[in-house]
């Protein structure tokens, strides 16, 4: 099952730089997508959203940007900071679904260096 | 800031015992889920859980698995007959409407011997 997929395990960034962490999907119905950041020990965290009737959503240094055309969502994070090194996973909502279940990918690491 | 609370953190058992993994969800949150994460793969949707009733499960969520809430705040999973490949991070989560944005809680890391 590869509805949706991080094909980058593993990013490492300056600090102060951007960050691009990508995502693609498969099923062109899927009509909701978020970012969910995590540290070691603890659960995901939610981090940013977007609805696929927008291409782009922006919430302080997060933004997230969707080509339906493509099949692909990225994340931008600017300026990159140390804080910000987790596990950053991807998740979207299968169409016609009512019970607000997610398919999160693979996820992708961040290591932001000092 | 309210969090969702799972415990044991780490469980241990052995192949064939049944476990139960406890969460308590933040107390005005209605709608409830389970995920799981076997290690180095993707975090997979188990059960969704509203008014009392599952709203939706996954393949993996067979009869072997079943989930509760005995007393309107706690929220549980039973795993009736563990199995090796049960060995997983356990993730609870819930949220107070409809909607994606939920809180998970920090998880039970199960390992099946």
């Amino acid at each position: 099952d590869q509805q949706v997929k991080q094909n980058s395990p593993s990013l490492s960034v300056q600090e102060g730089r951007i960050s691009i962490l990508n995502c693609d999907y498969t099923n062109s119905m899927f009509d909701y997508f978020l970012w969910y950041k995590k540290y070691p020990a603890e659960g995901p965290t939610f981090l940013i959203s977007i609805s696929s009737i927008k291409d782009k959503n922006e919430d302080g240094r997060f933004t997230v940007f969707l080509n339906k055309s493509a099949k692909h969502l990225s994340l931008h994070i600017v300026p990159s900071q140390p804080g910000d090194s987790a596990v950053y996973f991807c998740a979207a909502s299968p169409p016609g679904d009512s019970s607000y279940k997610l398919i999160f990918g693979s996820g992708t690491r961040l290591l932001v260096r000092p | 800031e309210p969090e969702v609370t799972q415990t044991p953190s780490h469980q241990v058992t052995q192949m064939g015992q049944e476990v139960i993994l406890r969460c308590v969800p933040i107390s005005n949150h209605l709608y409830f889920y389970w995920y799981r994460q076997i290690l180095g793969q993707k975090v997979e949707f188990l059960v969704s859980f509203y008014n009392n009733e599952i709203s939706e499960k996954s393949e993996i969520f067979d009869d072997q698995f079943s989930v509760e809430r005995p007393d309107g705040s706690n929220f549980t999973l039973k795993i009736r007959s563990t199995k090796l490949e049960d060995s997983a991070m356990y993730f609870c989560a819930s949220s107070e409407t409809e909607t994606y944005g939920y809180t998970f809680g920090s998880g039970t890391r199960l390992t099946v011997v």
